[in-house]
Formats: C-alpha cells, sequence, structure tokens
C-alpha cells in the first residue's frame, strides 16, 4: 500500500512570493504522483503529474514539483504566487496500475495581498 | 462539454433513509471512482470500478454500495446512512484503467446525516 503525508496544513504567503508545498510518500513499489488544486466550492483539478523521466515537472499556472526518489518527495513550488492561487492543494499517489489512489490530507494556501 | 456530474449536489437526510447519489461522464471513459473528502483527513477512496460491471473497494468502503451497469453512470447507494458518513463526496473518471492518465473531478454532493 501507499501513503501520502504533506507536512503542512496551511501555509500563509505574501502575493508575489515564492512558496513551496512539501509532499512525502511511502511506496513498496514504483508510483505515479500527482498534484491537484481544489478552489473553494469546487472540485479538484490536476497541476502536474510525475510518470516517469525528468524528476523536474512542470505544470499549469506556472507551478513545478521536484520528483526526489532517495527523499521519497515530491514538493510542490511556485516562485511568485497570486492572490488567485488561494486554494487547498493536494499531493497523491498510485500504483503503476492506477486502480486505486491515495491522497495527502491537504494544504490550505492563503496569499495574502 | 466533457464533464462529470453529480446529482444532487447538496442533501440533507436522516439516518437510515436509504439514498443514492448518482455520478455520469460524458467522455466514453472506463475507469470510475468515488471519494469521500473530511477535514484533516484529505481525500479517501471508497470504490472504484475498471469498467462495466467490474468493481472494487478502496480505502474505506464500508456503509456503502456501488453498481455499474452501464459506462457513463456509477451510482454511490447508502443503503442505510449513518451520521459518520455526512462527507463531501467526489466522483471521478478517466479514459484508460492505467495511472498514467489523469482523473477528473465532479463538482461534489454535499451530504448530511443528522
Amino acid at each position: 500500500a501507499q501513503s501520502v503525508t504533506q507536512l503542512d496544513s496551511q501555509v500563509p504567503v505574501f502575493e508575489e512570493a515564492p512558496v513551496e508545498l512539501r509532499c512525502n510518500y511511502s511506496s513498496s513499489v514504483s508510483v505515479y504522483l500527482f498534484w491537484y488544486v481544489q478552489y473553494p466550492n469546487q472540485g479538484l483539478q490536476l497541476l502536474l503529474k510525475y510518470l516517469s523521466g525528468s524528476t523536474l515537472v512542470k505544470g499549469i499556472n506556472g507551478f513545478e514539483a521536484e520528483f526526489n526518489k532517495s527523499q521519497t518527495s515530491f514538493h510542490l513550488r511556485k516562485p511568485s504566487v497570486h492572490i488567485s492561487d488561494t486554494a487547498e492543494y493536494f499531493c497523491a499517489v498510485s500504483d503503476k496500475a492506477g486502480n486505486q489512489f491515495y491522497f495527502g490530507t491537504g494544504t490550505s494556501l492563503t496569499v495574502i495581498p | 462539454e466533457a464533464q462529470v456530474t453529480q446529482n444532487p449536489r447538496y442533501l440533507i437526510t436522516v439516518t437510515g433513509k436509504k439514498l443514492t447519489v448518482t455520478c455520469s461522464q460524458n467522455m466514453n471513459h472506463e475507469y470510475m471512482s468515488w471519494y469521500r473528502q473530511d477535514p484533516g483527513l484529505g481525500l479517501r477512496q471508497i470504490y472504484y470500478s475498471m469498467n462495466v460491471e467490474v468493481t472494487d473497494k478502496g480505502d474505506v468502503p464500508e456503509g456503502y454500495k456501488v453498481s455499474r451497469k452501464e459506462k457513463r453512470n456509477f451510482p454511490l447507494i447508502l443503503e442505510s446512512p449513518s451520521p459518520n458518513q455526512t462527507s463531501l463526496y467526489f466522483c471521478a473518471s478517466r479514459p484508460g484503467t492505467s495511472g498514467l492518465y489523469e482523473q477528473y473531478f465532479g463538482p461534489g454532493t454535499r451530504l448530511t446525516v443528522t
């Protein structure tokens, strides 16, 4: 089985500052990794995913994430945040068969003007 | 428009009264799944379906049933709801059975059981 730990439940950051949202996972098999964003009163939207290859993955809205196999981490970063980035962010993992998904508990990002 | 729809969006019910939350997708996706979202717990998978008539348990299946008689529909059934099933429920679908493919989520159903 897999599991996901998001180390920060809430992250406040000033507008135009950089941000990093941390995610660690555990698994005995190779996995796929995902970051999803949830805006207030909406469903989840995929930000980016790591399947294989380059460990630096670029996603939508200027976000990127780096897969670190030795540290079993998949941290999400953005160099300069906007007010519109205020949302809940979820890290998720699945095995390569993709039958089951495991989500982290979420990180609430609040961008302060 | 390609989408996953859920009905109802909001539901308040009483303990023990059977209910069904419908989920439908118009993208001809093979894989569909149900999740519940609770504060501090994130999303947890309830059931998933790889194709018509093929379903399996996720992490938290107790108290729920599903069926997949048609490719586009994947209803979630609560035979005897209890207050601990008060939650925000999401249905999702994706085009293939591999984890390579992105999941598309519905807008959510907020269920309150009193």
